[in-house]
């Protein structure tokens, strides 16, 4: 069983339109995150969400907007797409670390989804 | 914000030799130091993590180093293969009392390639 699945894998459309990925994780976390990887390879964090909250909104244009209906899933609307969107969209999932001492948990990543921009 | 620069951004290695990566952070603060394996096409996946109340750790042929004073830490691969071709990332987070978030802020890749 995938413990982050995100669809669609491969996303191709025109410029102007309006798209979204959904994200699911099977692993019983506490937060989910949408990075975003360009084509240079560099990944970059967008949006944390614990337990339906948003924690973490990295300085992303408002065309893209996050939502968590519950804690298993986080998906990603991007409004009027431009061609510098284009790049592979990493979902990911942690278990939120509570407490005194509290520890940053291991990141499980999904197999990624790449928008195309035509 | 915090930084985090690697290097090399390639680097290219006989199969059998060992393969050195370094990172260097600029915040102080941060305490979790995982690094990344990504094949081609393939998801980010993590291959070891370190805190800093430890200075290395070891899993089979990979072992992580960090300098707290020197605010660097190093990925090491032994006897490498041809399957430890990828890219890998290192990256940095800092967490304190209270939830931690896990904001972690990635290297820019280095990409691996083990020559049979």
């Amino acid at each position: 069983d995938t413990a982050v699945s995100q669809t669609p894998k491969y996303l191709v459309t025109q410029m102007g339109n309006d798209k979204s990925i959904k994200c699911e994780q099977n692993l019983g976390h506490d937060t989910m995150y949408w990075y975003k990887q360009d084509s240079k390879k560099f990944l970059k964090i967008m949006f944390s969400y614990n337990n339906k909250e948003l924690i973490i909104n990295e300085t992303v244009p408002n065309r893209f907007s996050p939502k968590s209906p519950d804690k298993a899933h986080l998906n990603l609307h991007i409004n009027s797409l431009e061609l510098g969107d284009s790049a592979v969209y990493f979902c990911a999932s942690s278990q939120a670390a509570r407490g005194g001492g509290v520890r940053n948990q291991p990141q499980h990543f999904g197999d990624g989804t790449r928008l195309s921009i035509l | 914000g915090e930084n985090v620069e690697q290097h090399p951004s390639t680097l290219s290695v006989q199969e059998g030799d060992s393969a050195v990566i370094k990172c260097t952070y600029s915040d102080s603060a941060s305490n979790y130091f995982p690094w990344y394996k990504q094949e081609l096409g393939k998801r980010p996946q993590l291959i070891i993590d370190i805190r800093s109340n430890v200075g290395e750790k070891k899993d089979q042929r990979i072992a992580v180093t960090l300098n707290k004073t020197a605010k660097h830490f190093s990925l090491h691969i032994t006897e490498t293969q041809p399957e430890d071709s990828a890219v890998y990332f290192c990256a940095a987070s800092f967490s304190a009392g209270g939830t931690s978030y896990g904001k972690l802020t990635f290297g820019q890749g280095t990409i691996l390639t083990v020559h049979p």
